[in-house]
This record gives structure tokens, sequence and C-alpha cells, in this order.
């Protein structure tokens, strides 16, 4: 069965230190996508990355990177040099292709960058 | 591109009653999935269309129903309202399944 835990329910970090949000997902099937979605106070989800399970090359964009290790059946994510825009609930996803045509969602993180 | 579009942003029901809600993909979309996030469940998924088929169904009762129109609009609707059903409706779109879901601001239904 698929299943995406984001153990950290709250983190609070003051600003410009390194956050990481854990993601760890559990899936039978060898072929999935993982998904990074950030929702701001607004409500809106915003995407952030997509991950297929062939491609375990970490990645990094500005100041976001995000370590995917199937060994582990992690998908960890991590700010460099807060911001308090980033402030915000971030969901870690999990699809499995061709099945079920749905996307489940952790229960999500709330960073709180502190000034 | 216009992002997805939800309508209306807010709405007031009370118990009893029914509410539809309308998303507009983005232009090109052809798959639009719907979700209710509520502060005790999260994020859950309702159903999906593609090509005015529903293609998948999450575990909701019956009182909650969608449609896609030929335009990939699509449209959901609650029946018989209940106290727990308010939550923030949220829809998103892709080109196809399982890409890149992008969504909407939402609609807060508050049901008292």
């Amino acid at each position: 069965a698929q299943k995406v835990t984001q153990a950290q329910t709250e983190i609070s970090v003051v600003e410009k230190e390194d956050v990481t949000l854990d993601c760890v997902y559990e899936t039978r099937d060898t072929t999935y996508y993982l998904f990074w979605y950030k929702q701001p106070p607004s409500g809106e989800l915003v995407f952030l990355i997509r991950r297929n399970s062939f491609d375990e090359q970490n990645e990094i964009s500005g100041r976001y990177s995000w370590n995917f290790q199937k060994s582990t059946s992690s998908f960890n994510f991590t700010i460099t040099a807060s911001q308090v825009v980033d402030s915000a609930v971030y969901f870690c996803a999990l699809s499995e292709a061709g099945r079920d045509d749905k996307i489940i969602f952790g229960k999500g993180t709330r960073l709180h960058i502190l000034p | 591109k216009a992002g997805v579009t939800q309508t209306p942003r807010y709405l007031i029901k009370t118990r009893g009653q029914q509410v539809t809600l309308s998303c507009s993909p983005i232009s090109g979309h052809r798959s639009v999935s719907w979700y209710q996030q509520t502060p005790g469940q999260g994020l859950q998924f309702l159903f999906e269309y593609f090509s005015e088929t529903q293609r998948n169904k999450g575990n909701f009762p019956g009182r909650f129903s969608g449609r896609q129109f030929s335009n990939s609009r699509s449209e959901m609707n609650v029946s018989t309202l209940e106290l727990g059903d308010s939550a923030l409706y949220l829809c998103a779109s892709s080109l196809e399944f399982p890409e890149t879901q992008y969504f909407g601001p939402g609609t807060r239904l508050l049901v008292l």
C-alpha cells in the first residue's frame, strides 16, 4: 500500500539556518513518482519538484536541494540559508505509475522561519 | 499561461444543503483531480477525471460527485452537507497522470 510519512509536524528555525524536512515513503511498485509541494498561508499548493523512481540523482535548485535514497525509501528536502518567505507547510507526495491514478500526500510539515 | 482557477473562493452553507464547486484547468491539461484538505485528515484524494471520464475515486461517500466537461473544466458537487464537510477543496490539473499536478487556490467551504 502507498504511504507517505512526514514525521516532523512542525519545525522552527532562525532565519539563515539550514533546515531539512524528512519524507519516508512506502510502495510496492518499482515505478513511482515523488513530489514536494509548498503551501503558503494563501492556501495554494505550489509545485517544487517531481522525481521518478529511476532517477536517484540529488537535485539542487537555488537554496533548495533534495536527497532521494531508495535504499531508505526517503526523499528529504533541505532549505539552505532559510528566509522568512520560506515559512509554509511543505508536503511530500507519492504516486504509483499506472495504479489508482491518485497522489498520496503526507500530513505535511509546518515550517516557521523566525526573523 | 493562466493557472488553475477555482470558483467560488469561499462558501458558507448550512447542513443539508448542497454545493457545487468549479475548476478550470490550465489550458491543454486534460486531467483534473480534486482533493479535500482538513486539519485532521490532511490532503485526501476525492476523484480524478480525464476526457470527461472519472478514472478513479477516493474513499468518500456517494454524496461527493463530480463531472468534467468537454473543455476539461470540472465541477464537484456535495449533497446533503454535513458539518464535517467543512474543508478546503483543491483542484489540480495535469497533462496526464502522473505528470505533475498544478493546484488552484482552493475553495474554502464552511458548513454551519
